[in-house]
């Protein structure tokens, strides 16, 4: 298996623009996370996935970010407009609850997001 | 609000040194306790606590949970220069939310 795939993996942008980041998780993981890295808030949870369906979205910082998930094995996560505040690393993950490693996270490289 | 914190923020050893990553954390509804390492990408899983006063080894890695006080240590012993990374803990509650502290960043000196 490939593992966890996000694109694009650098993406620098200006404000205002919109910004939609992707994300496929490993084939048979039916639960799906994305986060955000800084340096100032660390590792953030935005919202999370089970069998496509959002769980808790309560991570999303405001209303400019969207996250959706039309099929097992795709999600996006939208900034609509985006800001310079929004630079970050923005990680997407997949675990699966039914097997032995159910608590293991397997993280996509990431994009890192610059808005300027 | 729930929440994980971690200390030090960052620590710099020889190698050699043995250290202690500490980890407290104020979740309802707990569930379990995670590591991770990341170095310069993705973090990767290390360990996952549910039990007080388990130990968890990988190596020269082990870790602990202490539920009562709601802590838990990670323990690197005879570190090398590849143990360099940020280490994360994290909480996890019945829900399956994961609450991530900050970071441990961790250098070893040659």
């Amino acid at each position: 298996d490939a593992g966890v795939i996000q694109s694009p993996r650098h993406e620098v942008t200006e404000m205002g623009q919109e910004v939609t980041l992707r994300c496929k998780p490993i084939s048979g993981h039916d639960y799906l996370f994305w986060y955000r890295q800084t340096m100032m808030r660390g590792l953030e949870l935005l919202i999370y996935f089970n069998n496509n369906v959002p769980i808790d979205d309560s991570g999303m910082p405001e209303d400019r970010f969207s996250a959706k998930m039309p099929n097992a094995s795709f999600s996006t996560l939208k900034i609509q407009p985006s800001e310079p505040r929004d630079s970050a690393v923005y990680f997407c993950a997949s675990t699966s609850k039914g097997t032995a490693n159910r608590y293991e996270q397997f993280f996509g490289p990431g994009t890192r997001l610059t808005v300027l | 609000e729930d929440k994980v914190v971690q200390s030090p923020l960052s620590l710099v050893v020889h190698e050699g040194d043995t250290v202690t990553l500490n980890c407290s954390y104020e979740v309802t509804n707990f569930r379990s306790l995670l590591w991770y390492k990341q170095e310069k990408k993705a973090p990767t899983f290390l360990f996952m606590l549910t039990s007080s006063g388990i130990e968890k080894k990988s190596g020269r890695l082990s870790s602990i949970l202490d539920k009562k006080e709601l802590f838990s240590i990670l323990n690197i012993t005879a570190t090398q220069t590849g143990d360099s990374a940020i280490y994360l803990c994290a909480a996890e509650n019945r829900d399956d939310k994961i609450i991530f502290g900050k970071g441990t960043r961790l250098h070893i000196l040659p």
